[in-house]
């Protein structure tokens, strides 16, 4: 079974400190997504990779970078944390031959 | 650009029953479709993934068909159980770089 794992499932930040969400996949997938979900919008895209090194913006990418060093791997920054970015939080990957997308379990992030 | 609407967004109904969720959307230029489960506070879960050159797919209970020239996606889960309780979302995905728009789900309870 592909298995994508967030690093943390709750997390509370301040306002103003840089946070680094962390996602890990075991099935080689070329391409790893962030997206946000808040009641009432939805999934949002906020990045997503095709390949290492290579990102391009989604929907919602102000406010948030991120890394991708290793094919595995795929970071989301916030690079100074606002109440406004409390939020659930899911990686994805997905391979480029069905696109079939696979989600971690989510982390919740509270910023007070 | 792509919208993705799921109707209804709640549905509540006695165990035992069949049941069809709907999901329209407005392009119908789709790479492929699939619908997931996502219970509370937890990530997505894959249920049916449908490329867009077929026209149906099945996973046990659930049953999913897709209708491009329509702009349209059911999931039907037959004989419903308690522990279908969940919210279902649909993500219509557009090719190239594999991105998907989702829904914003059908909220499912299923009464014992």
């Amino acid at each position: 079974d592909v298995k994508v794992t967030q690093s943390s499932r709750y997390l509370v930040k301040r306002t103003g400190e840089k946070v680094f969400l962390e996602c890990v996949q075991d099935m080689d997938h070329e391409n790893m997504f962030w997206y946000r979900q808040d009641p009432g919008l939805g999934l949002r895209l906020i990045y997503f990779s095709y390949d290492v090194k290579m990102k391009e913006k989604g929907d919602i990418p102000e406010g948030y970078s991120v890394s991708r060093e290793k094919k595995e791997r795929f970071s989301l920054i916030l690079e100074s944390a606002s109440t406004n970015q409390t939020s659930m939080y899911l990686c994805a990957s997905s391979t480029g031959q069905t696109a079939e997308a696979f989600f971690g379990q989510g982390t919740r992030l509270t910023v007070v | 650009k792509q919208e993705v609407t799921q109707i209804p967004a709640a549905l509540s109904v006695p165990e035992g029953e069949n049941l069809v969720l709907n999901c329209s959307f407005t392009d119908s230029a789709i790479y492929n479709l699939q619908w997931f489960r996502q219970d509370p506070g937890k990530g997505l879960t894959s249920l049916l993934l449908i490329q867009s050159s077929q026209r149906e797919q099945t996973s046990g209970r659930l049953n999913a068909s897709l209708d491009k020239s329509s702009g349209r996606s059911t999931l039907y889960i037959a004989a419903s159980q308690p522990g279908d309780s969940a919210t279902y979302l649909c993500a219509v995905g557009g090719g190239g770089t594999y991105k998907y728009i989702f829904g914003t789900g059908t909220r499912l309870k299923v009464l014992a």
